[in-house]
Formats: structure tokens, sequence, C-alpha cells
């Protein structure tokens, strides 16, 4: 069965830092890889996701995530934090070739930006 | 292009009580998923139509429901609410069955908040 796993449920960085958060997941087949992000009170925005192409994957608003089998991680990073970062994230799988669309989500993790 | 709405924002029901809540797709998507995401967790997969048909359902009881219209709109109908059906419920969209190639990007809704006393 799929899983996906967020280390920590709370990050806090100050601006202008380096933004790493953590998701592994467990599959027995190829995995399709996503991350999205929720603004208090509204949906679900996708950042960006992996397909099995280059395992480096640019997203929008200067994310990016990197995909390592070996690790089963799928980290996600940002150079310099923004204010406008704020928000909760959330890391999902999806298997390919299933019959169901369906997304497994971790439990989130929540991003503070101090000034 | 139009995203995907849903209706109502929030509603406020009583235990026992039914509801619909219903999702508008992106413009041109075939396929909607309906999820529910309690507080503090991350969204939980409840069903998925395409074509106005089912296509997988996640764990929840037969009281979950729903619908897909020809225009690929859908509704979601709870029955007997409990305490425990307080969540938001997200509705997604793609074109495509999503999970024939697992790739399919799934555009999501801004959610009804539903709140069960």
């Amino acid at each position: 069965a799929q899983s996906v796993t967020q280390l920590g449920s709370h990050v806090s960085v100050s601006e202008g830092a380096l933004v790493l958060l953590r998701c592994n997941y467990s599959s027995s087949v190829p995995p399709y890889l996503f991350w999205y992000v929720q603004y208090p009170n509204q949906g679900l925005q996708l950042l960006l996701k992996y397909t099995s192409a280059a395992t480096l994957v640019k997203g929008i608003n200067g994310f990016e995530a990197e995909f390592k089998k070996s690790e089963t991680s799928f980290h996600l990073t940002k150079p310099s934090a923004h204010m406008s970062d704020a928000a909760e994230y959330f890391c999902a799988v999806s298997e390919y070739g299933g019959s169901q669309g369906n997304l497994i989500f971790g439990k989130g993790t929540k991003l503070s930006v101090k000034p | 292009e139009t995203g995907v709405t849903q209706s109502p924002t929030h509603l406020i029901k009583t235990r026992g009580q039914q509801v619909t809540l219903r999702c508008s797709s992106q413009s041109g998507h075939n396929t909607v998923s309906w999820y529910q995401q309690a507080l503090g967790q991350g969204p939980q997969f409840i069903f998925q139509y395409y074509r106005e048909e089912e296509n997988g359902r996640g764990n929840f009881p037969p009281r979950f429901s729903g619908l897909q219209f020809p225009n690929y709109s859908s509704e979601l109908n709870v029955n007997a609410l409990e305490l425990d059906d307080s969540a938001l419920y997200l509705c997604a969209s793609s074109l495509g069955l999503a999970g024939v190639s697992g790739q399919e990007t799934q555009y999501f809704g801004p959610g009804t908040r539903l709140l069960v006393l």
C-alpha cells in the first residue's frame, strides 16, 4: 500500500533562509509524486510534480524538489523564504498505472516565515 | 478559463441530517474527485467520477454517495450526518482518468466547510 510521511508538522524559518520540507513515500510500484500548497481558507494549489522524467523538478514560486529513489524521498526546497510562503504544504503520491486516480496525502507541514 | 468552483462555501447541519455539496469542474475536464480534509489532517480520497461513472472509492461508508452530470459537474451527498463528518470537502477536476497514468494534475476548488452539530 502506498503512503506518504511528512517529517515535521510545523517548520519555522526566517525570511531569506532556506526552506526544506521533508517527504518520504512508500510505494511498491513507480510513483508519481506531488507537492501542493494550501493557504488559509483556500483549496490546494499544485506546486510541482514528479512523473518519472527528470529527478529534479522545478515548480512555481521558486520551489523545487528532488526525487531520490534510494532514499524514497521527495523533499521540497526553496533557497530563500518569503513572507508570502507561509502556508501549509502537502506531499502526495499517486500510483502509476493504478485504476484509481486518488492522491494519497501526507498530514501536511505548516511553514511559518519570521521577518 | 474558469477554475473549479464549489458551493456552498460554508454549511452548518445537525446530526442525522442530509447534505448535498456541489462542484463545477474546470472547463474541459471530465473527471472529478472528492476529498475530505479533517482539521489538522491531509485530504482523504472519497471517490472519483469519470464520464458520469464512479471510478474508484476510498474507505468511506455508503452514506457518502455522489453523482456526475453530463456537463461533468458533480455532487457529493452525505446521509445521516455524524459529528465526525465535520471537515473541509474538496473537489478536484482533471482531464482524463488520472489514475490510468497517475500523472494527470488534479485542480482543486476552494472547498466547502461543513460543520455538524
